[in-house]
């Protein structure tokens, strides 16, 4: 089945340790997507990319880094420069619209990683 | 993107509609309106979306007011299943700008009553 696959499901991470969520997508999308959640909170969003070797920065950049080597793949590594990192992280991908411009389209989610630092 | 005003918790039995209101004053003539929601320990899925005539999918119907100032989001018929976050977003579609991202608030709670 098409789709988006997070993985781990739970993480754990002592203070001081980068760690590294992976997401990978089989939808054939040239959009993929980080958000974060905090509890009872809406997603806001870390960093994007739209091609293959080339991603942006969203609105809360500090702390992350990524990587697109590959179309299906986005990983996103929290260094320990990211004061507060416990949270639950959300990738995402969807297509392109015409031109390579971002368009309405939907936007599809993983089921998520949960970070704890300890 | 421009604001959208939703109430933070709604409660429905199950087998009844649900009607969840969404405000978006500033609205432009370019933004479309998407709904969004979120089961607990989930990603957000899509639910809708629509520009000014209402719409209607398998999961839900959008109603559009004539001036796009508000919104309503329709379960026909809320069932446990529909007990999520339901968020209510305004995306730019004008070339460029900042339309590849979807600015989530808080949404609205629906808790669905058996």
């Amino acid at each position: 089945d098409g789709g988006i696959t997070q993985s781990p499901k739970y993480l754990f991470r002592k203070e001081g340790q980068n760690v590294t969520l992976s997401c990978e997508q089989n939808l054939n999308h040239d959009a993929m997507y980080w958000y974060r959640q905090d509890p009872g909170q809406g997603l806001r969003l870390i960093y994007y990319s739209q091609i293959v070797n080339d991603f942006q920065k969203g609105d809360i950049a500090e702390g992350y880094s990524v990587s697109r080597e590959k179309k299906e793949s986005f990983p996103l590594t929290v260094t320990s420069a990211q004061k507060n990192p416990t949270a639950f992280y959300l990738c995402a991908s969807s297509i392109l619209g015409a031109g390579g411009f971002f368009s309405y389209n939907e936007q599809f989610f993983g089921p998520g990683t949960r970070l704890t630092v300890l | 993107d421009a604001k959208t005003t939703q109430p933070n918790s709604m409660e429905s039995n199950e087998e009844e509609p649900v009607h969840l209101p969404c405000n978006h004053s500033t609205i432009s003539g370019t933004d479309y309106i998407h709904w969004y929601r979120q089961l607990p320990s989930q990603g957000p899925e899509y639910v809708i979306h629509g520009l000014t005539s209402n719409v209607n999918n398998r999961m839900a119907s959008l109603a559009i007011a004539e001036d796009r100032k508000s919104s309503t989001l329709i379960l026909h018929r809320a069932t446990l299943r529909d007990a999520a976050v339901y968020y209510c977003i305004l995306r730019d579609v004008a070339g460029g700008g900042s339309n590849y991202k979807l600015t989530f608030g808080k949404g609205t709670l629906l808790t669905v009553n058996p």
